[in-house]
């Protein structure tokens, strides 16, 4: 069966500092791969996804990038933290076509 | 653009209650539908995809319909107990999304089984 791994479960962070989430995926291959944002109060929002390695699209302009080294491993990343980047974050998966999307446990980031 | 609105916000009924959940959605050209659920602070729990092409789907005590001309879909639970306190999410795939498998997603309707 396919699972979906995501760490660190939470991560308070100061302002001006870096960041690294990962994500990845077990017991599938060539995944599309996707991360979301849930900021309080809001709905979700796409941020990047990926449909092969190397491959990333950005939805939203931001203080974020995401890279995909290996086909099931997933990284949202900054160079430097802003406040407005707090929120829950979301790694999502699928595979091509007609199918169902399924997330993992996400990351509270709280930028202090 | 397409726009998901869930409604009402929020929900709270007595345990055994069969309850609907419903979703809008502005643009019907959808690849398909999607319901998820959310436990406070986790991620999202697939409950039932809906392609463009059907108009219903079953999974134990829920159903979830599709009208795609009219912009909508609800969220039938029967027998509602505790344990489905959760938000419930919908969410769309958009034309031309089906390489790409892009959701917009709704607001969420939080709902709360009193015992």
């Amino acid at each position: 069966s396919q699972t979906i791994h995501q760490w660190p479960a939470t991560l308070v962070q100061p302002v001006g500092s870096p960041l690294s989430l990962e994500c990845t995926v077990e017991g599938t291959s060539n995944p599309n791969l996707y991360w979301y944002r849930q900021a309080a109060g809001r709905g979700l929002q796409l941020l990047f996804y990926s449909v092969g390695i190397g491959q990333i699209s950005s939805e939203v302009p931001q203080n974020l990038s995401a890279s995909r080294p290996q086909d099931r491993q997933f990284i949202l990343s900054s160079k430097k933290l802003l406040l407005s980047d707090s929120g829950f974050y979301l790694c999502a998966w699928k595979q091509e076509g007609n199918t169902e999307a399924f997330f993992g446990q996400g990351t509270r980031l709280t930028v202090v | 653009k397409q726009e998901v609105t869930q409604i009402p916000a929020a929900l709270s009924v007595p345990e055994g209650e069969n309850l609907v959940l419903n979703c809008s959605f502005t643009d019907s050209a959808i690849y398909n539908l999607q319901w998820f659920r959310q436990d406070p602070g986790k991620g999202l729990t697939s409950l039932l995809l809906i392609q463009s092409s059907q108009r219903e789907q079953t999974s134990g005590r829920l159903n979830a319909s599709l009208d795609k001309s009219s912009g909508r879909s609800t969220l039938y639970i029967a027998a509602s107990q505790p344990g489905d306190s959760a938000t419930y999410l919908c969410a769309v795939s958009p034309p031309g999304s089906g390489n790409t498998g892009k959701l917009i997603f709704g607001q969420g309707t939080t709902l709360q089984v009193k015992p």
